[in-house]
Order: structure tokens, then sequence, then C-alpha cells
């Protein structure tokens, strides 16, 4: 079967660093992608990893290794608007390049 | 700037009624999904639409329905509103290719009463 796992809550204090962890175990896999979630409003894109290894993005990075069925995206220097869900995704083949979601990590950043 | 609108934010419906959410994209995408979002179940599948008039079963299709007519618009029908049908519908756009970001509509609040 298809599943992906994170935890359901985080919270982290602005400034800090936090890193959200995702496992998988899929049947097929055509990359990981992160989306950002905030609270009533569509999820946007933030990363995509296909190749083992860290890739950054100003304040944000997202890793991934395949052998391990591992990512973790980490958000450094945190800011209040960064409060929000965090949605991990894996690109899965056998048919026109379907998504499967994780459940979603709400990260609450305090003062 | 690229777009998915979804028709309502806010849709409040009686149990059996037949519903429609619509759904237009202005990237020219080829492929279309419909998502419903429940807390911790995460998004889930319902139909996915990869070309005019085609469309494929997701992982919850059953009391929905799907229609594309033309290449911009995507409509999820619920056959006969039930209250476990009460929940967060997302619309998504695609271009081909496995490295491609979906865009997601807003959303559409659906409560069965």
């Amino acid at each position: 079967g298809q599943n992906i796992d994170q935890p359901t809550e985080m919270t982290a204090t602005e400034g800090a660093i936090v890193q959200i962890n995702c496992t998988y175990q899929t049947s097929g896999f055509n990359g990981l992608f992160w989306y950002q979630q905030h609270a009533g409003e569509a999820p946007t894109f933030l990363s995509y990893n296909v190749l083992d290894g860290l890739e950054e993005k100003g304040r944000f990075s997202s890793f991934l290794s395949r052998s391990k069925g591992y990512s973790y995206l980490l958000l450094k220097e945190l800011q209040m608007k960064d409060s929000a869900s965090y949605l991990c995704a894996v690109g899965v083949s056998g048919g026109y390049n379907k998504l499967i979601f994780g459940a979603g990590t709400r990260l609450a950043v305090h003062p | 700037d690229v777009k998915v609108t979804q028709s309502s934010r806010y849709l409040v419906k009686r149990t059996g009624e037949k519903v429609f959410l619509e759904c237009v994209q202005d990237m020219d995408h080829e492929n279309m999904f419909w998502y419903r979002q429940d807390p911790g179940l995460g998004l889930r599948l319902i139909y996915f639409s990869y070309d005019v008039k085609m469309k494929e079963k997701g992982d919850i299709p059953e009391g929905y329905s799907v229609s594309r007519e033309k290449k911009e618009r995507f409509s999820l029908i619920l056959e006969s509103a039930s209250t476990n049908q009460t929940s967060m519908y997302l619309c998504a756009s695609r271009l081909p290719g496995v490295n491609t970001e979906a865009f997601f509509g807003q959303g559409t609040r659906l409560t069965v009463v």
C-alpha cells in the first residue's frame, strides 16, 4: 500500500530552526514535494526532490534519502508568517502523475 | 499570475441534493484533479482528468462523478449529497511530467445538512 507519515503538530520559536520529517512507503517513486498551506488558503509549492541530498532555497531546504524513504523540510530563521501546515507529497508511478499526500504537519511559531 | 479558481468558497446543501463544484484554470494544463481534505487524513484524490472528456478514478470516487467538457474547466458532481461528504474540496492542475508542481484553488468548504 501507500503510506506517508509526518508529525501532526510542531511548535517553534521565532528566529529558530525547525525540521519537519516525512517518511514514505509507496509503490514507485517519481519525486517528493513539499507544500505550504496557511489556514483557509490553497496549498502552495515549496520544493521538489528526486535525487538524494539537500536542496536549498532561501530560508527553506529540503532533504531526500530514497534508500530510507525519508525526507525533511528545514525552515531557518523562523518568522511568524511561517505558521502554517506543511504537506509532504510523493509522486507515484502507474498513472498520470499521481500525487499521494501525507496528512500534513501544523507548525505554530511563537514569539 | 497563474490561477485556479473554484466557484464557491462556502456551500451548504441538504442531504440528497445534487451538488456541482466548479473549477477553472487559466494555465492551459492538461491534468486536473479533485481532492478532499479532512483533518488527520490529508488530501485524498477523488478523480483526475488528463484531457478533455478523459477521467480516471482516484482513491475515493464513490458518491462522486466528474465532467471535463473544456480543457480549462473540471467539475465535481455529488450525485446525492450525504453528511459524510461534508469536507473541504480542493481542485488542482498540473502540466504533464513527474516534476511539475500542482497549482491549487482556494477550496470549497461544503457542509451537507
